[in-house]
């Protein structure tokens, strides 16, 4: 698995966009990056899933330059329905079948 | 409909007693998971099966047991109940394992188990 880095905490604005990014120096040729949202009691949420370049959906952005040794999870205008917390997750264990879920990032979003 | 749902949500319970939570998926998803997220946040895997089948069994106590009687439910069974064992438990569940792009994790509510 590779270890992965970023901020523990972020706070912004409504109407915002935030930027969260993510460090995984040591990512493996064949590993995909992903991220998940979790809000306050409840499980962990798909956003977005990318392998290089940027890939876009309705809820969010990902950046992912061309050595892939970080990635940017994007969100346009945040809403105060966007705090949450987020997770970076690159690759899984040998198996394909582990996912471990590190701090993430807690977002805050204020009026 | 709730694709991944876990009971009961709250479950509170006294030291060495023995409980139990229930997970369903109507996903049809073949793999799924238990997770234990505890008071600083960490989500660990602790058990994945796959067809029923056991593929991973991460370091946890024997005191938990997974059981999972058909592709749709997988419940765990936590015998002796300690005090460290109090944490939100969830379940989760995907199709195939969680390589590649199609491995997106379905997780539910969770469970919220606290041990006097």
């Amino acid at each position: 698995l590779a270890k992965t880095t970023q901020p523990i905490s972020m706070d912004s604005y409504e109407g915002q966009e935030v930027n969260i990014t993510c460090s995984h120096n040591n990512i493996a040729t064949n590993d995909y990056i992903t991220w998940y949202q979790q809000f306050p009691s409840q499980g962990p949420r798909f956003i977005i899933q990318g392998y290089k370049t940027k890939v876009t959906n309705e809820v969010a952005s990902l950046f992912i330059p061309a050595d892939r040794k970080s990635s940017t999870l994007s969100l346009p205008r945040v809403s105060l329905s966007d705090t949450a917390v987020y997770y970076c997750l690159v690759g899984t264990d040998p198996s394909g079948y582990a996912l471990n879920f590190g701090k993430g990032t807690s977002l805050l979003v204020t009026p | 409909d709730t694709a991944v749902s876990q009971t009961p949500k709250y479950l509170v319970t006294q030291m060495g007693n023995d409980k139990s939570i229930k997970c369903e998926q109507n996903l049809g998803h073949d793999t799924m998971y238990w997770y234990k997220q505890d008071s600083k946040k960490f989500l660990k895997i602790m058990f994945s099966y796959n067809n029923k089948e056991l593929i991973i069994n991460e370091t946890v106590p024997n005191r938990f047991s997974p059981k999972s009687p058909d592709k749709a439910h997988l419940n765990l069974h936590i015998n002796s109940l300690e005090l460290g064992d109090s944490a939100v438990y969830f379940c989760a569940s995907s199709q195939g394992g969680v390589v590649g792009i199609n491995g997106e994790l379905f997780f539910g509510e969770g469970s919220r188990l606290t041990v006097l």
